[in-house]
């Protein structure tokens, strides 16, 4: 079963435009990270926010996480059509243990 | 260096056959973790190796199983194949925490996938 839900399924936005992705959890974890998957290709690991940190920053994404309502929301500015892609939330429950994924959410971005 | 590689990329078998995936890490990497992904499942774990031992098992049946060799490199195999067994299935290499002496994440690193077709 899978650990997180991603709101929304999927998303339809403007070049320039800023597209916001939310993944929400169930149990404790240790860090969540966020990976980008091109059509029927391999996961990219985008960026890592730890069990401690509240927000992070890597370039032109920003992260939250919200441990209280088990929660994480993924910010992209600026958005290109390069950014066209599915994005998925993973958490590990433990230091190193495998990641879970959420079900995803499909980023398309107009030009 | 050199990615994580994943063959076949592409394979069409018919129900009943078997199956054997080949996934070669990135150098130094000792942990290997298989996912399924399909439409309607998503990602699925399937299992993870370090250094030859499966480490962590998801929630699939018998008929899949995994090694990993000497070198890190690993294969996963499906017998007796079923329709539903039609998937992307990736695989992914890691440094786990204790090789970097760190308290940290286990982040992924994956393949392009093998693409499954059961007909």
């Amino acid at each position: 079963s899978q650990q997180g839900e991603e709101d929304p399924q999927a998303l339809s936005i403007q070049e320039g435009e800023n597209a916001t992705m939310n993944c929400s959890y169930k149990t404790s974890i240790n860090n969540l990270q966020w990976y980008r998957q091109n059509s029927g290709r391999g996961l990219v690991h985008l960026i890592l926010i730890r069990s401690n940190e509240r927000e992070k920053h890597s370039g032109r994404l920003r992260v939250t996480l919200d441990t209280s309502k088990k929660s994480s929301s993924l910010l992209i500015t600026a958005s290109r059509a390069a950014d066209t892609a599915s994005y998925f939330c993973a958490t590990d429950e433990t230091s190193g243990s495998r990641l879970t994924f959420g079900e995803g959410t499909q980023l398309t971005v107009n030009p | 260096k050199a990615g994580v590689t994943q063959t076949p990329r592409y394979l069409i078998k018919t129900r009943g056959q078997q199956v054997t995936l080949s996934c070669s890490p990135i150098s130094g990497h000792r942990s290997v973790s298989w996912y399924q992904q399909t439409p309607g499942q998503g990602l699925q774990f399937l299992f993870e190796y370090f250094s030859e031992t499966q480490r962590n098992k998801g929630n699939f049946p018998g008929r899949f199983s995994g090694r990993q060799f000497s070198n890190s490199r690993s294969e996963m195999n499906v017998s007796t194949l079923e329709l539903g067994d039609s998937a992307l299935y990736l695989c992914a290499s890691s440094l786990l925490s204790t090789d970097r002496g760190l308290s940290g994440a286990n982040v992924l690193t994956f393949g392009a996938g093998s693409r499954l077709t059961v007909l």
